[in-house]
């Protein structure tokens, strides 16, 4: 019954290569994201979609490149991986597209990228 | 340059004991803050998401407060158990039409017996 889930755990690849990483959730909600939390824990917002649309891209590479085949479903892609890309990656999901509602987001357990 | 900070960075208590953790930000508009709980490899989890009009908010062991006219918010641990070991998030969702969500660097908590 695990309501966001992501795949890979872990992801270990070197510098140029191309990867991707997989969001699901069953909690029938609309709008999904994908967060990036560095080495000092902070977390930032990527991206993130609303019924499949892209409503959020906060200046990120344009190597990283979101697709959502489905409301369910965000991956991320990324191509030519740098060493500055080592992050977790945590995708997360809410029934509402307004952070501004009192509407909770529900995150993943995570994928740790290191990029060797 | 809106932000969210929050101390201390880490704490250890003794179970059973009470701690409180402060978050201070100067996001404006503000439009709601959320206090996350985030285990080790794990992501984080919602404790209480407080609106400009709520000054306290309680969800079992954990009472958080805000004041929007100081900007600050505290999330207050009663009784603590070792499962309280984590990181403690604050986050501030930003209004006006941007609905931007600022991170603070969390408070890494450890309970210990």
């Amino acid at each position: 019954d695990t309501a966001v889930s992501q795949t890979p755990k872990y992801l270990v690849t070197q510098m140029g290569n191309d990867k991707s990483i997989k969001c699901e959730q069953n909690l029938g909600h609309d709008t999904m994201y994908w967060y990036k939390q560095d080495s000092k824990k902070f977390l930032k917002i990527m991206f993130s979609y609303n019924n499949k649309e892209l409503i959020i891209n906060e200046t990120v590479p344009n190597r990283f490149s979101p697709k959502s085949p489905d409301k369910a479903h965000l991956n991320l892609h990324i191509n030519s991986l740098e060493l500055g890309d080592s992050a977790v990656y945590f995708c997360a999901s809410s029934r509402h597209a307004d952070p501004t509602s009192s509407y909770e987001q529900y995150f993943g357990p995570g994928t740790r990228l290191t990029v060797t | 340059k809106n932000q969210v900070e929050q101390s201390p960075q880490s704490l250890i208590i003794l179970e059973g004991k009470n701690c409180t953790l402060q978050c201070n930000y100067t996001v404006s508009p503000f439009s709601n803050l959320r206090w996350y709980k985030q285990d080790t490899g794990r992501g984080p989890v919602s404790l209480t998401i407080m609106t400009f009009s709520e000054n306290t908010k309680s969800n079992g062991r954990y009472t958080a407060t805000l004041d929007a006219d100081t900007k600050q918010s505290s999330l207050h641990i009663t009784a603590s158990q070792l499962s309280d070991s984590a990181s403690y998030i604050c986050v501030v969702i930003e209004g006006g039409g941007y609905n931007k969500l600022i991170f603070g660097a969390g408070t890494r908590l450890a309970v210990h017996p």
